[in-house]
């Protein structure tokens, strides 16, 4: 099994909402990544969990809070967000963080609308 | 901005042609990697070539990479329509994962 599923496809929150957004591998990755991707621009990294503790956060707001609950998966809690965070969410996996390189498998995103 | 370019940003050619895309990077990488995005989907691995590496071979795609000169080219042989996408290329840290894409290039091979 080479996926990376996430949940849902697609969400529409207001601004004084709280959702959350999921992914799931069962591919054995140690690894796990946030990107947000605005239309037309490359994805951005937001987070990387490293053997299930927070290795990189590339100073996220906090009303993006991630988790990685085992190492089979990945949140994202939303609070707050303003219309200016409705982009698409990918989530990847691979094998590791460290070494001489590994691909990441990403998932088919999550598209998010904030009014 | 670490964000590397890629050139051309956007390109057309008939199905059978070939298509050359070229990225600049600005790290010290470990590795440098190729995605392709079709249309507001999830990205799909498609090569991934080491600094100690000048060239390297997958099916139809051929990458290179310059490290003297910080830069890369994936070329496409025998294009098909199915090859419509955005490709990236990404700069590799082999101590984070961290993977810093360039702006892309939009590839349409028409029919």
């Amino acid at each position: 099994d080479t996926e990376v599923t996430q949940t849902p496809k697609h969400l529409v929150m207001g601004m004084t909402n709280k959702k959350s957004l999921k992914c799931e591998q069962h591919m054995g990755h140690r690894a796990m990544y946030w990107y947000k991707q605005k239309a037309k621009k490359p994805p951005e990294l937001m987070f990387v969990y490293s053997y299930e503790k927070l290795s990189i956060n590339e100073s996220v707001p906090s009303r993006f809070s991630p988790e990685c609950p085992n190492s089979s998966l990945l949140n994202l809690h939303l609070h707050a967000l303003q219309p200016e965070d409705s982009a698409l969410y990918l989530c990847a996996s691979s094998q590791h963080t460290v070494g001489q390189g590994y691909e990441q498998y990403f998932g088919p995103g999550t598209r998010l609308t904030v009014t | 901005s670490q964000q590397g370019e890629e050139d051309p940003q956007a390109l057309s050619i008939q199905e059978g042609e070939n298509a050359t895309m070229n990225c600049s990077y600005k790290t010290s990488i470990n590795n440098l990697q190729w995605y392709r995005q079709n249309s507001g989907r999830g990205l799909v691995h498609l090569i991934l070539i080491r600094s100690n590496e000048r060239e390297k071979h997958s099916g139809r795609l051929r990458v290179t990479l310059d490290t003297s000169k910080k830069s890369s080219s994936l070329l496409i042989t025998a294009s098909r329509a199915a090859d419509t996408a955005s490709y990236f290329c990404c700069e590799g840290s082999g101590n984070t994962g961290k993977l810093i894409f360039g702006q892309g290039t939009t590839l349409q091979v028409k029919p």
